[in-house]
Protein backbone atom coordinates (compact mmCIF):
# COMPACT_ATOMS: atom_id res chain seq x y z
CA UNK A 1 0.00 0.00 0.00
CA UNK A 2 1.26 3.20 -0.85
CA UNK A 3 1.55 5.52 2.39
CA UNK A 4 0.79 9.29 2.45
CA UNK A 5 2.51 11.37 5.52
CA UNK A 6 0.87 14.77 5.90
CA UNK A 7 2.59 17.55 8.07
CA UNK A 8 1.71 19.64 10.22
CA UNK A 9 -1.01 17.57 12.13
CA UNK A 10 -2.45 20.89 13.27
CA UNK A 11 -1.57 24.33 12.63
CA UNK A 12 -2.58 27.68 14.43
CA UNK A 13 -3.18 30.66 12.17
CA UNK A 14 -4.15 34.07 11.71
CA UNK A 15 -6.79 35.41 9.28
CA UNK A 16 -5.05 36.77 6.58
CA UNK A 17 -1.78 34.50 7.07
CA UNK A 18 -0.50 32.64 4.39
CA UNK A 19 0.03 28.66 5.16
CA UNK A 20 1.43 25.68 3.88
CA UNK A 21 0.67 21.79 4.40
CA UNK A 22 2.63 19.02 2.87
CA UNK A 23 2.24 15.22 1.87
CA UNK A 24 4.61 12.69 0.99
CA UNK A 25 3.87 9.38 -0.83
CA UNK A 26 6.04 6.48 0.46
CA UNK A 27 6.47 5.63 -3.52
CA UNK A 28 6.03 8.04 -6.76
CA UNK A 29 2.10 8.75 -7.70
CA UNK A 30 2.75 11.36 -10.25
CA UNK A 31 0.16 13.73 -9.70
CA UNK A 32 -2.33 11.29 -8.39
CA UNK A 33 -2.84 13.85 -5.33
CA UNK A 34 -5.54 15.60 -4.08
CA UNK A 35 -6.49 17.74 -0.99
CA UNK A 36 -9.76 17.91 0.55
CA UNK A 37 -11.20 20.37 3.05
CA UNK A 38 -13.71 18.49 6.09
CA UNK A 39 -15.83 20.75 8.44
CA UNK A 40 -17.81 19.13 11.01
CA UNK A 41 -21.64 18.28 9.98
CA UNK A 42 -20.54 18.98 6.42
CA UNK A 43 -19.83 16.90 3.42
CA UNK A 44 -15.45 16.31 2.29
CA UNK A 45 -15.16 18.96 -0.29
CA UNK A 46 -12.94 18.64 -3.24
CA UNK A 47 -10.23 21.50 -2.68
CA UNK A 48 -7.69 20.60 -5.35
CA UNK A 49 -7.03 17.37 -7.93
CA UNK A 50 -4.31 16.47 -10.28
CA UNK A 51 -1.70 17.95 -7.75
CA UNK A 52 -2.58 21.61 -8.91
CA UNK A 53 -6.07 21.95 -10.15
CA UNK A 54 -8.39 23.87 -8.61
CA UNK A 55 -11.75 22.41 -8.42
CA UNK A 56 -15.10 24.50 -9.37
CA UNK A 57 -16.03 27.06 -7.17
CA UNK A 58 -13.21 26.78 -4.97
CA UNK A 59 -11.16 30.45 -4.37
CA UNK A 60 -7.98 30.76 -5.95
CA UNK A 61 -6.50 31.70 -2.75
CA UNK A 62 -6.17 27.54 -2.10
CA UNK A 63 -3.03 26.59 -4.86
CA UNK A 64 -1.61 22.89 -5.35
CA UNK A 65 1.37 22.03 -6.37
CA UNK A 66 4.38 19.10 -6.67
CA UNK A 67 4.83 15.67 -8.43
CA UNK A 68 6.00 12.49 -7.83
CA UNK A 69 6.43 12.17 -3.85
CA UNK A 70 6.23 15.97 -2.38
CA UNK A 71 3.09 17.74 -2.55
CA UNK A 72 2.14 21.02 -0.86
CA UNK A 73 -1.53 22.79 -0.33
CA UNK A 74 -0.98 26.35 0.28
CA UNK A 75 -3.97 28.80 1.32
CA UNK A 76 -2.97 32.97 0.84
CA UNK A 77 -4.35 35.15 3.16
CA UNK A 78 -6.36 32.48 5.14
CA UNK A 79 -10.49 33.61 5.64
CA UNK A 80 -12.29 32.03 8.56
CA UNK A 81 -14.34 29.48 5.99
CA UNK A 82 -10.85 28.17 5.50
CA UNK A 83 -10.15 27.15 9.47
CA UNK A 84 -11.34 23.38 8.98
CA UNK A 85 -9.05 19.69 8.73
CA UNK A 86 -7.63 19.65 4.86
CA UNK A 87 -6.76 15.92 4.15
CA UNK A 88 -4.59 14.38 1.27
CA UNK A 89 -5.10 10.70 -0.74
CA UNK A 90 -3.17 9.45 -3.53
CA UNK A 91 -5.65 8.11 -6.45
CA UNK A 92 -2.84 6.37 -8.04
CA UNK A 93 -3.51 3.07 -7.17
CA UNK A 94 -5.52 0.62 -4.93
CA UNK A 95 -5.92 0.75 -2.00
CA UNK A 96 -6.45 4.45 -2.34
CA UNK A 97 -4.85 6.31 0.54
CA UNK A 98 -5.36 9.68 2.81
CA UNK A 99 -2.98 11.45 4.95
CA UNK A 100 -3.41 11.64 8.51
CA UNK A 101 -4.79 15.19 8.22
CA UNK A 102 -4.37 19.04 9.10
CA UNK A 103 -6.42 20.81 11.43
CA UNK A 104 -6.20 24.58 10.72
CA UNK A 105 -6.94 26.48 13.84
CA UNK A 106 -8.06 29.98 14.18
CA UNK B 1 -27.04 17.39 -9.94
CA UNK B 2 -25.17 15.01 -8.73
CA UNK B 3 -25.92 13.56 -5.51
CA UNK B 4 -25.13 10.86 -2.94
CA UNK B 5 -27.07 9.88 0.13
CA UNK B 6 -26.25 7.19 2.41
CA UNK B 7 -28.27 5.40 4.79
CA UNK B 8 -28.55 2.25 7.32
CA UNK B 9 -28.63 1.77 10.95
CA UNK B 10 -27.82 4.06 13.52
CA UNK B 11 -26.68 1.52 15.86
CA UNK B 12 -25.03 -2.17 15.31
CA UNK B 13 -24.03 -4.88 18.43
CA UNK B 14 -20.78 -6.28 18.09
CA UNK B 15 -20.36 -9.32 15.81
CA UNK B 16 -23.77 -8.23 13.54
CA UNK B 17 -23.25 -7.33 9.46
CA UNK B 18 -23.21 -3.76 9.05
CA UNK B 19 -24.98 -2.88 5.84
CA UNK B 20 -24.99 0.41 4.02
CA UNK B 21 -26.90 2.00 1.21
CA UNK B 22 -25.73 4.61 -1.02
CA UNK B 23 -28.51 5.94 -3.26
CA UNK B 24 -27.05 8.23 -6.31
CA UNK B 25 -28.33 10.66 -8.50
CA UNK B 26 -27.29 12.98 -11.51
CA UNK B 27 -25.15 10.05 -12.73
CA UNK B 28 -25.35 6.45 -14.17
CA UNK B 29 -24.08 3.81 -12.59
CA UNK B 30 -23.85 2.12 -16.21
CA UNK B 31 -21.83 4.83 -17.05
CA UNK B 32 -18.12 3.15 -18.14
CA UNK B 33 -16.19 5.22 -16.08
CA UNK B 34 -17.93 6.12 -13.44
CA UNK B 35 -17.81 4.37 -9.75
CA UNK B 36 -18.43 4.82 -6.09
CA UNK B 37 -16.40 4.24 -3.48
CA UNK B 38 -17.31 3.99 0.22
CA UNK B 39 -14.71 6.00 2.79
CA UNK B 40 -14.91 6.02 6.79
CA UNK B 41 -13.85 8.57 9.21
CA UNK B 42 -13.94 7.35 12.81
CA UNK B 43 -14.33 10.28 15.88
CA UNK B 44 -11.12 12.34 15.75
CA UNK B 45 -9.42 10.08 13.01
CA UNK B 46 -7.87 9.89 9.81
CA UNK B 47 -10.43 9.44 6.51
CA UNK B 48 -10.05 5.32 5.43
CA UNK B 49 -11.06 4.33 1.91
CA UNK B 50 -13.21 0.59 2.55
CA UNK B 51 -13.91 -0.26 -1.36
CA UNK B 52 -15.27 0.80 -4.66
CA UNK B 53 -17.17 -0.25 -7.03
CA UNK B 54 -17.24 0.37 -10.89
CA UNK B 55 -19.96 0.12 -13.87
CA UNK B 56 -18.01 -2.67 -15.33
CA UNK B 57 -18.35 -4.33 -11.85
CA UNK B 58 -14.61 -3.84 -10.93
CA UNK B 59 -14.02 -4.27 -7.36
CA UNK B 60 -11.69 -3.12 -5.36
CA UNK B 61 -11.23 -3.28 -1.01
CA UNK B 62 -9.05 -2.08 1.65
CA UNK B 63 -6.18 -4.61 2.15
CA UNK B 64 -6.87 -4.51 6.27
CA UNK B 65 -10.61 -4.73 5.68
CA UNK B 66 -10.85 -7.07 2.49
CA UNK B 67 -11.99 -10.28 4.25
CA UNK B 68 -15.00 -8.35 6.23
CA UNK B 69 -16.29 -6.57 3.42
CA UNK B 70 -18.20 -6.87 0.72
CA UNK B 71 -19.77 -4.26 -2.40
CA UNK B 72 -22.20 -4.53 -4.76
CA UNK B 73 -24.15 -2.27 -7.07
CA UNK B 74 -28.31 -2.13 -8.43
CA UNK B 75 -27.88 0.16 -11.39
CA UNK B 76 -32.18 0.26 -12.14
CA UNK B 77 -32.33 1.12 -8.16
CA UNK B 78 -29.35 3.53 -8.34
CA UNK B 79 -27.52 2.42 -5.13
CA UNK B 80 -24.51 0.73 -3.95
CA UNK B 81 -24.16 -1.37 -1.09
CA UNK B 82 -21.67 -2.34 1.40
CA UNK B 83 -21.56 -5.21 3.89
CA UNK B 84 -19.04 -5.56 6.53
CA UNK B 85 -19.35 -8.67 8.44
CA UNK B 86 -18.31 -9.18 12.58
CA UNK B 87 -18.51 -5.22 13.22
CA UNK B 88 -16.27 -4.27 15.94
CA UNK B 89 -16.15 -1.03 18.58
CA UNK B 90 -13.31 0.21 16.42
CA UNK B 91 -15.65 0.31 13.20
CA UNK B 92 -17.93 3.14 15.05
CA UNK B 93 -17.46 5.74 12.14
CA UNK B 94 -18.97 8.29 9.96
CA UNK B 95 -19.43 6.78 6.54
CA UNK B 96 -19.32 8.43 3.42
CA UNK B 97 -20.03 7.30 -0.28
CA UNK B 98 -17.87 9.49 -2.84
CA UNK B 99 -18.12 9.61 -6.54
CA UNK B 100 -15.30 8.21 -8.32
CA UNK B 101 -14.13 8.22 -12.51
CA UNK B 102 -11.09 5.88 -13.68
CA UNK B 103 -8.41 7.48 -15.29
CA UNK B 104 -6.62 4.39 -16.72
CA UNK B 105 -7.22 0.82 -15.62
CA UNK B 106 -5.18 1.42 -12.66
CA UNK B 107 -5.23 4.88 -11.90
CA UNK B 108 -8.59 6.83 -10.83
CA UNK B 109 -9.40 10.72 -10.82
CA UNK B 110 -10.53 12.77 -7.67
CA UNK B 111 -13.92 11.63 -5.23
CA UNK B 112 -15.86 14.92 -7.14
CA UNK B 113 -18.79 14.39 -4.78
CA UNK B 114 -19.34 13.31 -1.54
CA UNK B 115 -22.55 11.83 0.48
CA UNK B 116 -23.33 13.79 3.60
CA UNK B 117 -22.20 10.52 5.57
CA UNK B 118 -24.18 8.33 8.31
CA UNK B 119 -22.93 8.18 11.95
CA UNK B 120 -22.67 4.04 12.49
CA UNK B 121 -22.49 3.21 16.35
CA UNK B 122 -20.87 -0.09 16.95
CA UNK B 123 -21.61 -1.25 20.98
CA UNK B 124 -23.65 -3.71 22.81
Amino acid sequence: DIQMTQSPSSLSAYVGDRVTITCRASQTISSFLNWYQLKPGNAPKLVIYAASSLQTGVPSRFRGSGSGTDFTLTISSLQPEDFATYFCQQSYSTPITFGQGTRLEI
Amino acid sequence: QVTLKESGPVLVKPTETLTLTCTVSGFSLSNGRMGVSWIRQPPGKALEWLAHIFSNDEKSYSTSLKSRLTISKDTSKSQVVLTMTNVDPVDTATYYCARISQRTVTTYDAFDIWGQGTMVTVSS
